[in-house]
This record gives structure tokens, C-alpha cells and sequence, in this order.
């Protein structure tokens, strides 16, 4: 069992439509992060927060809005998406945001834009 | 451009034999390399790491190997049982001030023969 928790697990909505991702851990780990994983490709890292605070944002478009309300929880809201930001988006945690720590996943929400 | 690669797209294995898969990096700057299993439908998991400073670490059935100068890393799996059937990506990291950012390679997907 994954200790990191998404939901839903699945997703579809329209162009137009307003949804969030969440994802939630309970091992007090200070460090989440949102990935971005298109079929036979690797995961590509979208934002990090670091004690709540967003430390990362790879250039990632406004469509996407991260929120962290506390330790255990991360958000993705979403807005306006295009058909391309269909994807598995996965979740991660570690323990810190330092070096030589290993990321933990969950298992990811498969979001449809149609 | 891709920092992590994994040439295999695929590996069989028979029952009880060892699994051997391989890794290249580009980036000198990394310092942390990890290994992570991901079964259909489930986030990545991970296995086992190792730092810059080693070239070695085992862990159970698992060995991963660092070669620093030629850039490459393995996973050794003793002895391949049929449950370890999943796709494998390596990953690196390297370290940042605000974060800790992994890049994963494609993935090789192990199939392990009874």
C-alpha cells in the first residue's frame, strides 16, 4: 500500500471545466512535489514545495496552480486545460527538500481532457 | 535533451537467473541515483539507492552498481523471481539549493519467466 494518497484516481473534464488533484501523506515529510508522466515517457517534475513553500516551478503554465494548506496535503487546481495536458500525474514526498533523500510516489491521477 | 537514459526498452529474464539493468547519465553534477520499480496502475516504488561516494550497495536480491568515470549505473537482480516483472527507472538527482530534483530515464520493463 502506497503511503502517499491521490485522488481521484481518474479524471475527465472538458477544456472549460475547473477541477484539483490531491494528494496526501502522513509520514511528516516535509518535502511534496508534482510530477507530470505522458505514456512511454518518465515522469517530469512540475513543482517542489520545500515546509509548505513553493521552492520549484519548472516553467509549468499558469493553467496549473499548486497549493500546499499544510504539511500533509498538496493540491493541483487546474483551469482551461488543452487536450496536451492529458497525462498520469503523480505525487511525491520525502523527507526533506535536501539531497540523498528518496521521493516517495503515489499512484498518480489519470486526467482526460477532452 | 535527455539527462538519464535507459537504451533497453525491454529485458526477459528466466526464473532464478540475474537481472541485469543498465543506466547512463550525462550530467557529472549528479550525486544521488536511485532505482524504482512501477507495476500498470501503481506510482513508481522505491527500491534502492546509492551515493556519489560509493560504488556499490546491496540491498537483499538487489545490487546497484556506480561507475563513476563511464557515467553508468546498474541494478543486479539475484535471483529474478517472477514477481519482479514490472518496469525499472533509474533516476538522479543533483544537488539544488531549493529542492531536490530528480531526473528519471525512460524505463526498461523486466519480464521475469517461470
Amino acid at each position: 500500500d502506497t503511503e502517499v494518497t491521490q485522488t481521484p484516481k481518474h479524471l475527465v473534464m472538458g477544456m472549460t471545466n475547473k477541477k484539483s488533484l490531491k494528494c496526501e501523506q502522513h509520514m511528516g515529510h516535509r518535502a511534496m512535489y508534482w510530477y507530470k508522466q505522458k505514456a512511454k515517457k518518465p515522469p517530469e517534475l512540475m513543482f517542489v514545495y520545500s515546509y509548505e513553500k513553493l521552492s520549484i516551478n519548472e516553467s509549468v503554465p499558469s493553467r496549473f496552480s499548486p497549493e500546499c494548506p499544510n504539511s500533509s496535503l498538496l493540491n493541483l487546481h487546474l483551469h482551461a486545460l488543452q487536450p496536451e495536458d492529458s497525462a498520469l500525474y503523480l505525487c511525491a514526498s520525502s523527507q526533506a527538500p535536501i539531497a540523498h533523500q528518496p521521493q516517495h510516489f503515489g499512484d498518480g491521477t489519470r486526467l482526460s481532457i477532452l | 535533451d535527455q539527462q538519464v537514459k535507459q537504451n533497453s526498452p525491454s529485458l526477459s529474464v528466466q526464473e532464478g537467473r540475474i537481472s541485469i539493468l543498465n543506466c547512463d547519465y550525462t550530467n557529472s553534477m549528479f550525486d544521488y541515483f536511485l532505482w524504482y520499480k512501477k507495476y500498470p496502475a501503481e506510482g513508481p516504488t522505491f527500491l534502492i539507492s546509492i551515493s556519489s561516494i560509493k560504488d556499490k550497495n546491496e540491498d537483499g536480491r538487489f545490487t546497484v552498481f556506480l561507475n563513476k568515470s563511464a557515467k553508468h549505473l546498474s541494478l543486479h537482480i539475484v535471483p529474478s523471481q517472477p514477481g519482479d516483472s514490472a518496469v525499472y527507472f533509474c533516476a538522479a538527482s543533483a544537488p539544488r539549493n531549493t529542492g531536490n530534483q530528480f531526473y528519471f530515464g525512460t524505463g526498461t520493463s523486466l519480464t521475469v519467466i517461470p
